[in-house]
Protein backbone atom coordinates (compact mmCIF):
# COMPACT_ATOMS: atom_id res chain seq x y z
CA UNK A 1 0.00 0.00 0.00
CA UNK A 2 0.72 3.45 -0.08
CA UNK A 3 3.59 4.13 2.35
CA UNK A 4 5.72 7.20 3.79
CA UNK A 5 8.54 5.63 6.06
CA UNK A 6 11.07 7.93 7.65
CA UNK A 7 14.33 7.12 9.50
CA UNK A 8 16.03 7.17 11.69
CA UNK A 9 12.81 7.48 14.24
CA UNK A 10 15.18 9.28 17.20
CA UNK A 11 18.05 11.28 17.01
CA UNK A 12 20.44 12.74 19.75
CA UNK A 13 22.72 15.33 18.80
CA UNK A 14 25.50 17.88 20.64
CA UNK A 15 25.23 20.96 19.86
CA UNK A 16 27.12 21.95 16.30
CA UNK A 17 26.54 18.65 14.84
CA UNK A 18 25.19 17.70 11.24
CA UNK A 19 22.57 15.45 10.14
CA UNK A 20 20.57 13.56 7.56
CA UNK A 21 17.34 12.68 7.97
CA UNK A 22 15.75 10.33 5.52
CA UNK A 23 12.37 9.81 4.07
CA UNK A 24 11.38 6.98 1.48
CA UNK A 25 7.79 6.85 -0.14
CA UNK A 26 6.29 4.01 -2.06
CA UNK A 27 5.27 5.76 -5.35
CA UNK A 28 5.66 8.73 -7.67
CA UNK A 29 4.47 11.80 -6.01
CA UNK A 30 3.12 15.08 -6.85
CA UNK A 31 3.97 17.19 -3.52
CA UNK A 32 6.90 16.82 -0.30
CA UNK A 33 6.67 18.66 2.07
CA UNK A 34 9.50 18.86 5.52
CA UNK A 35 8.04 20.20 8.48
CA UNK A 36 9.33 20.96 12.07
CA UNK A 37 6.56 20.29 14.99
CA UNK A 38 7.93 22.37 17.60
CA UNK A 39 7.62 21.56 21.41
CA UNK A 40 3.94 23.30 21.40
CA UNK A 41 3.23 21.49 18.46
CA UNK A 42 2.87 23.75 16.08
CA UNK A 43 3.86 22.16 12.37
CA UNK A 44 6.12 25.13 10.61
CA UNK A 45 6.72 24.38 6.85
CA UNK A 46 10.57 23.63 6.12
CA UNK A 47 10.45 22.87 2.51
CA UNK A 48 8.11 22.18 -0.45
CA UNK A 49 10.33 19.86 -2.54
CA UNK A 50 8.42 17.73 -5.23
CA UNK A 51 11.77 17.47 -6.89
CA UNK A 52 15.25 19.02 -6.60
CA UNK A 53 17.27 20.67 -3.92
CA UNK A 54 16.44 23.37 -1.73
CA UNK A 55 18.25 25.69 0.92
CA UNK A 56 17.58 27.61 4.02
CA UNK A 57 20.04 28.71 6.21
CA UNK A 58 21.48 26.03 7.99
CA UNK A 59 18.72 23.61 6.47
CA UNK A 60 18.80 21.78 2.60
CA UNK A 61 16.74 19.15 1.14
CA UNK A 62 16.64 17.35 -1.30
CA UNK A 63 14.04 15.10 -3.26
CA UNK A 64 15.36 12.24 -5.93
CA UNK A 65 11.50 11.32 -7.24
CA UNK A 66 12.39 8.53 -9.61
CA UNK A 67 14.26 6.89 -6.49
CA UNK A 68 11.30 7.88 -4.18
CA UNK A 69 13.54 9.28 -1.19
CA UNK A 70 14.13 12.69 -0.16
CA UNK A 71 17.12 13.92 2.33
CA UNK A 72 16.72 16.98 5.16
CA UNK A 73 19.86 18.25 5.85
CA UNK A 74 20.59 20.11 9.41
CA UNK A 75 24.08 21.62 9.97
CA UNK A 76 25.12 23.26 12.93
CA UNK A 77 22.33 21.99 15.25
CA UNK A 78 21.11 24.10 18.27
CA UNK A 79 18.85 23.37 20.97
CA UNK A 80 16.06 24.96 19.08
CA UNK A 81 16.12 22.60 15.99
CA UNK A 82 14.76 19.89 18.78
CA UNK A 83 11.32 18.70 17.95
CA UNK A 84 9.75 16.04 15.45
CA UNK A 85 10.23 16.11 11.63
CA UNK A 86 7.77 15.10 9.34
CA UNK A 87 8.07 14.35 5.56
CA UNK A 88 4.52 14.18 3.83
CA UNK A 89 3.79 13.34 0.81
CA UNK A 90 0.72 13.62 -2.24
CA UNK A 91 1.09 11.08 -4.13
CA UNK A 92 -1.69 11.92 -6.96
CA UNK A 93 -3.63 14.96 -8.01
CA UNK A 94 -6.14 16.28 -5.11
CA UNK A 95 -5.45 13.03 -2.87
CA UNK A 96 -5.09 14.52 1.04
CA UNK A 97 -0.93 14.77 1.80
CA UNK A 98 0.30 11.05 3.65
CA UNK A 99 2.57 11.67 6.64
CA UNK A 100 5.40 9.49 7.75
CA UNK A 101 5.91 9.04 11.54
CA UNK A 102 8.10 11.33 12.39
CA UNK A 103 11.70 11.88 13.67
CA UNK A 104 12.59 13.11 16.77
CA UNK A 105 15.21 15.06 17.11
CA UNK A 106 16.89 16.07 20.54
CA UNK A 107 19.91 18.35 20.12
CA UNK A 108 21.64 18.89 23.51
CA UNK A 109 24.07 21.93 24.78
CA UNK B 1 -3.53 38.46 10.53
CA UNK B 2 -1.62 35.67 8.24
CA UNK B 3 -1.80 32.16 7.83
CA UNK B 4 -3.85 30.10 9.82
CA UNK B 5 -4.88 30.63 12.99
CA UNK B 6 -7.06 28.82 15.45
CA UNK B 7 -8.99 29.35 18.67
CA UNK B 8 -9.08 28.31 21.45
CA UNK B 9 -5.52 27.15 21.74
CA UNK B 10 -6.59 25.61 24.75
CA UNK B 11 -9.61 23.77 25.94
CA UNK B 12 -10.56 21.34 28.75
CA UNK B 13 -14.32 20.21 28.70
CA UNK B 14 -16.64 17.88 30.33
CA UNK B 15 -17.86 14.57 28.36
CA UNK B 16 -21.30 16.35 28.51
CA UNK B 17 -20.29 19.62 27.14
CA UNK B 18 -20.65 21.20 23.69
CA UNK B 19 -18.11 22.90 22.42
CA UNK B 20 -16.51 24.09 18.91
CA UNK B 21 -13.05 24.83 17.57
CA UNK B 22 -12.62 26.96 14.75
CA UNK B 23 -9.99 27.63 12.24
CA UNK B 24 -9.60 30.52 9.76
CA UNK B 25 -7.37 31.01 7.06
CA UNK B 26 -5.91 34.13 5.27
CA UNK B 27 -3.91 32.13 2.33
CA UNK B 28 -6.71 32.67 -0.45
CA UNK B 29 -6.89 29.09 -0.08
CA UNK B 30 -9.27 26.31 -1.32
CA UNK B 31 -8.98 23.66 0.55
CA UNK B 32 -9.05 23.00 4.11
CA UNK B 33 -8.31 20.17 6.72
CA UNK B 34 -9.26 19.00 10.22
CA UNK B 35 -6.01 16.78 11.80
CA UNK B 36 -6.03 15.11 15.16
CA UNK B 37 -2.97 14.37 16.85
CA UNK B 38 -2.71 12.19 20.01
CA UNK B 39 -0.07 11.88 22.25
CA UNK B 40 3.04 10.17 20.41
CA UNK B 41 1.16 9.05 17.68
CA UNK B 42 1.27 10.15 13.65
CA UNK B 43 -1.14 12.73 12.55
CA UNK B 44 -4.75 11.47 11.76
CA UNK B 45 -6.70 12.72 8.62
CA UNK B 46 -10.10 13.46 9.97
CA UNK B 47 -12.25 15.56 7.26
CA UNK B 48 -11.00 17.68 4.20
CA UNK B 49 -12.99 20.09 2.21
CA UNK B 50 -12.45 21.79 -1.24
CA UNK B 51 -14.77 24.74 -2.03
CA UNK B 52 -16.76 24.17 0.68
CA UNK B 53 -17.75 20.76 -0.15
CA UNK B 54 -16.50 17.98 1.96
CA UNK B 55 -14.79 15.46 -0.31
CA UNK B 56 -13.37 13.18 3.04
CA UNK B 57 -14.05 11.52 6.35
CA UNK B 58 -11.72 9.28 7.97
CA UNK B 59 -14.65 6.95 9.47
CA UNK B 60 -14.48 10.00 12.21
CA UNK B 61 -17.42 9.58 14.92
CA UNK B 62 -20.31 11.45 14.78
CA UNK B 63 -19.72 13.49 18.03
CA UNK B 64 -16.83 15.07 15.33
CA UNK B 65 -19.36 17.52 12.97
CA UNK B 66 -17.67 19.37 11.00
CA UNK B 67 -18.35 22.86 9.27
CA UNK B 68 -17.10 24.68 6.45
CA UNK B 69 -19.49 27.99 5.80
CA UNK B 70 -16.93 29.35 3.10
CA UNK B 71 -13.66 28.97 1.58
CA UNK B 72 -11.78 30.69 4.56
CA UNK B 73 -13.76 29.69 7.57
CA UNK B 74 -13.68 25.65 9.06
CA UNK B 75 -15.62 24.65 12.44
CA UNK B 76 -15.24 21.49 14.32
CA UNK B 77 -18.10 20.71 16.78
CA UNK B 78 -18.21 18.68 19.70
CA UNK B 79 -20.36 16.96 21.65
CA UNK B 80 -20.79 14.06 24.04
CA UNK B 81 -16.47 13.06 23.65
CA UNK B 82 -14.81 10.48 25.34
CA UNK B 83 -11.55 11.19 27.54
CA UNK B 84 -9.60 9.53 24.75
CA UNK B 85 -10.87 11.90 22.24
CA UNK B 86 -7.93 14.18 24.20
CA UNK B 87 -5.62 15.47 21.75
CA UNK B 88 -4.22 18.51 19.53
CA UNK B 89 -6.65 19.57 17.05
CA UNK B 90 -4.89 20.84 13.85
CA UNK B 91 -6.48 22.52 10.74
CA UNK B 92 -4.71 23.11 7.70
CA UNK B 93 -4.94 24.69 4.37
CA UNK B 94 -3.95 24.45 0.45
CA UNK B 95 -4.56 25.67 -2.54
CA UNK B 96 -5.88 22.55 -3.89
CA UNK B 97 -2.81 20.00 -4.22
CA UNK B 98 -0.04 23.00 -3.60
CA UNK B 99 1.70 23.34 -0.83
CA UNK B 100 -0.18 22.98 2.71
CA UNK B 101 -0.18 25.15 5.84
CA UNK B 102 -1.07 24.52 9.64
CA UNK B 103 -2.80 26.33 12.30
CA UNK B 104 -0.67 26.38 15.94
CA UNK B 105 -3.27 23.55 16.61
CA UNK B 106 -6.26 23.17 19.57
CA UNK B 107 -4.89 20.86 22.28
CA UNK B 108 -8.17 19.55 23.99
CA UNK B 109 -8.39 17.91 27.06
CA UNK B 110 -11.78 16.02 27.98
CA UNK B 111 -12.19 15.14 31.41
Amino acid sequence: GIQVEQSPPDLILQEGANSTLRCNFSDSVNNLQWFHQNPWGQLINLFYIPSGTKQNGRLSATTVATERYSLLYISSSQTTDSGVYFCAVRFSGNTPLVFGKGTRLSVIA
Amino acid sequence: ETGVTQTPRHLVMGMTNKKSLKCEQHLGHNAMYWYKQSAKKPLELMFVYNFKEQTENNSVPSRFSPECPNSSHLFLHLHTLQPEDSALYLCASSSGGNEQFFGPGTRLTVL
